[in-house]
């Protein structure tokens, strides 16, 4: 079985500060491992996947995500949070075939 | 064409009413998903088809709701006799093989 865990419902910080949205998850297989964003009303966009391949992963707008499979987690970040960067996260989990699974999302709010 | 296309985009339904939700996923793409997100919430799982094959119905909160995929294509969700607690926005996802899922803008429910 898989599942995710993002640990962080609500992360505030202020323009030009770094980001770090926390992801940790559980699974049987090699997982792909995904985040996304949701803006307000808009359609879920992906910012980057990890596949096997390189463990740094980076993705658009600036943000990238390193796996560490001894540590089971994925998390999110970002050098300098821009104010467009205003929006919800959710880390994804898909082992092979299975079916796509979504942690509960985080806020980010980022303050001028 | 080049996305996910679900229609329609807005529906409002009187209690007790039947709806159904249409899913045309990107071309080629095997694995195809169904996903519920109720207003700030994240996406919940409802089902899951490998061509015309459903997988995994474990999401589908009643028995109310069906969903088919007859010729491993388009998909369709049907409500039954829809109450005020479905409405929510119905995500529809298709993927190719084991990578990343492309969303679709979403079905919002609306039941009165």
């Amino acid at each position: 079985a898989q599942s995710v865990t993002q640990l962080d419902s609500h992360v505030s910080v202020s323009e030009g500060t770094p980001v770090l949205l926390r992801c940790n998850y559980s699974s049987s297989y090699s997982p792909s491992l995904f985040w996304y964003v949701q803006h307000p009303n808009k359609g879920l966009q992906l910012l980057l996947k990890y596949t096997s391949a390189a463990t740094l992963v980076k993705g658009i707008n600036g943000f990238e995500a390193e796996f560490k499979k001894s540590e089971t987690s994925f998390h999110l970040t970002k050098p300098s949070a821009h104010m467009s960067d205003a929006a919800e996260y959710f880390c994804v989990v898909r082992d092979g075939y299975q079916k796509v699974t979504f942690g509960t999302g985080t806020k980010l709010q980022v303050i001028p | 064409g080049a996305g996910v296309s679900q229609s329609p985009r807005y529906k409002v339904a009187k209690r007790g009413q039947d709806v159904a939700l249409r899913c045309d996923p990107i071309s080629g793409h095997v694995s195809l998903f169904w996903y519920q997100q109720a207003l700030g919430q994240g996406p919940e799982f409802l089902t899951y088809f490998q061509n015309e094959a459903q997988l995994d119905k474990s999401g589908l909160p009643s028995d109310r709701f069906f969903a088919e995929r007859p010729e491993g294509s388009v998909s369709t969700l049907k409500i039954q006799r829809t109450q005020q607690e479905d409405s929510a926005v119905y995500l529809c996802a298709s993927s190719p093989q084991d990578t990343e899922a492309f969303f679709g803008q979403g079905t919002r429910l609306t039941v009165v």
